[in-house]
């Protein structure tokens, strides 16, 4: 069934430590997104891209990097991870022609740095 | 800078009445809208969307669209507790623009049975 996964679900980490966080897709799709989300508060883009070798930064500043290697996957890495990257972070896939089909969601990572 | 706004809530309706979500946007330029719902703890999954002036019923549910107003609604018939859920506006870009959908804060919708 072609899907969007992400891994891991929950993850709580130590000030300092460098994570990835991973999402894959089996609908080949080109568009793939990244979103971040704190409890009550709306989606902010922070990192999307159009195909392989393709990465571009979204509306939110982030110190997340993103790398597209392959069509489906979509890792994002975080080097030195800190108490105010805690949140949600919820990857996304699209058609090319997205504007008019929406997205699809993974599951989600729910980030914990102490 | 391409706003979309909603009413956070949270929205009471009794079970069985019509739920009646709006949404404005400040961008002229937008062609499309999406409808989102979230539970809690959960990812937003796509509903509705809607790129024509008027109405697009689907189910229980109908997008309706004002492009002259900016302003898109959804409303939910025969409501019932399973459609107790935060309900997201998007919009596509422009050009321009990050090219990802832009995204309300969500209203926030309770039935009570």
């Amino acid at each position: 069934e072609a899907d969007i996964y992400q891994t891991p679900r929950y993850l709580v980490i130590g000030t300092g430590k460098k994570i990835t966080l991973e999402c894959s897709q089996t609908m080949g799709h080109d568009k793939m997104y990244w979103y971040q989300q704190d409890p009550g508060m709306e989606l902010h883009l922070i990192h999307y891209s159009y195909g392989v070798n393709s990465t571009e930064k979204g509306d939110l500043s982030s110190e997340s990097t993103v790398s597209r290697i392959r069509t489906e996957h979509f890792p994002l890495t975080l080097e030195s991870a800190r108490p105010s990257h805690t949140s949600q972070y919820l990857c996304a896939s699209s058609e090319l022609s997205g504007g008019w089909h929406g997205y699809t969601f993974g599951s989600g990572t729910r980030l914990t740095v102490v | 800078q391409k706003e979309v706004e909603q009413n956070s809530g949270p929205l009471s309706v009794p079970e069985g009445a019509i739920a009646s979500l709006n949404c404005t946007y400040s961008d002229r330029g937008s062609q499309s809208f999406f409808w989102y719902r979230q539970y809690s703890g959960k990812s937003p999954e796509l509903i509705m969307f809607i790129y024509s002036n008027g109405d697009k019923e689907d189910g229980r549910f109908t997008a309706q669209l004002n492009k002259a107003s900016q302003y898109v609604s959804l409303l939910i018939r025969d409501s019932q507790p399973s459609d107790s859920a935060t309900y997201l506006c998007a919009a596509p870009p422009v050009r321009g623009g990050a090219d990802g959908l832009t995204f309300g804060k969500g209203t926030h919708l309770i039935i009570q049975p």
